[in-house]
């Protein structure tokens, strides 16, 4: 167990829906990244929150959107979904901003699945 | 945008094998890190390597920084089925952290 805890482990959803994603840090961590995980992307960095603010942003779609809130959980919202969106999305967490300089803490991952 | 290729994509081997699997960029890198992932997990941290030229040991792993700070190498001595695993480098430049695609190794008993 790493500490980041990813809920759900699975979720299967059809075309033009909508899903959450939901992701509670390492105790003691304030940063949280978002990653897509694809076979032919690798790991996508997506965004990046530190202490509820938006740190970093990547190859995050419009249609994507996350928050950090007070307690520090995160959440990356999916709409408008895509058959290309099938993927492996990664939480992670961090205690500092920058990504590179500290060590990153992954969950086990949200696998989804658009039919 | 910095890309990071890693080579080689696959590589199957028998147990007690060596292997060296690469990771190459045009581009500087601060530090670069290397994670195995295992079927159903997240990527879980080996090593950050930071200074051009430092090798770093973990065991029977020997994980290199190039001199340039553009490169990196990890060799694996007498791999083991419990080594089996994707293997992911990431570079940090400017405060980003850029994965490449990975090396898939599947160590035979």
């Amino acid at each position: 167990d790493s500490g980041v805890t990813q809920t759900p482990k699975h979720l299967i959803t059809a075309t033009g829906q909508r899903v959450t994603l939901r992701c509670s840090p390492r105790s003691g961590d304030l940063s949280v990244y978002w990653y897509q995980q694809s076979l032919d992307q690798g790991l996508q960095f997506l965004i990046q929150y530190y202490n509820g603010e938006e740190r970093a942003k990547g190859n995050i779609l419009e249609r994507f959107s996350a928050q950090q809130f007070p307690d520090l959980h995160s959440e990356l919202n999916l709409s408008s979904l895509e058959l290309g969106d099938s993927a492996l999305y990664f939480c992670a967490s961090s205690a500092g901003t920058a990504s590179g300089a500290n060590v990153l803490t992954f969950g086990a991952g949200s696998r989804l699945t658009v039919l | 945008t910095q890309l990071l290729e890693q080579s080689p994509q696959f590589l199957s081997i028998q147990e007690g094998e060596n292997l060296t699997v690469y990771c190459n960029s045009s581009s500087v890198f601060s530090s670069l890190q290397w994670y195995r992932q295992e079927p159903g997990e997240g990527p879980v941290l080996l090593v950050t390597v930071v200074t051009g030229g430092e090798v770093k040991k973990l065991k029977r792993l020997t994980f290199q920084f190039g001199d340039a700070r553009k490169d990196s190498s990890l060799h694996i001595t007498a791999a083991q089925p419990g080594d089996t695993g994707l293997y992911l480098c990431a570079g940090s430049s400017n405060y980003k952290l850029t994965f490449g695609k990975g090396t898939l190794l599947t160590v035979n008993p």
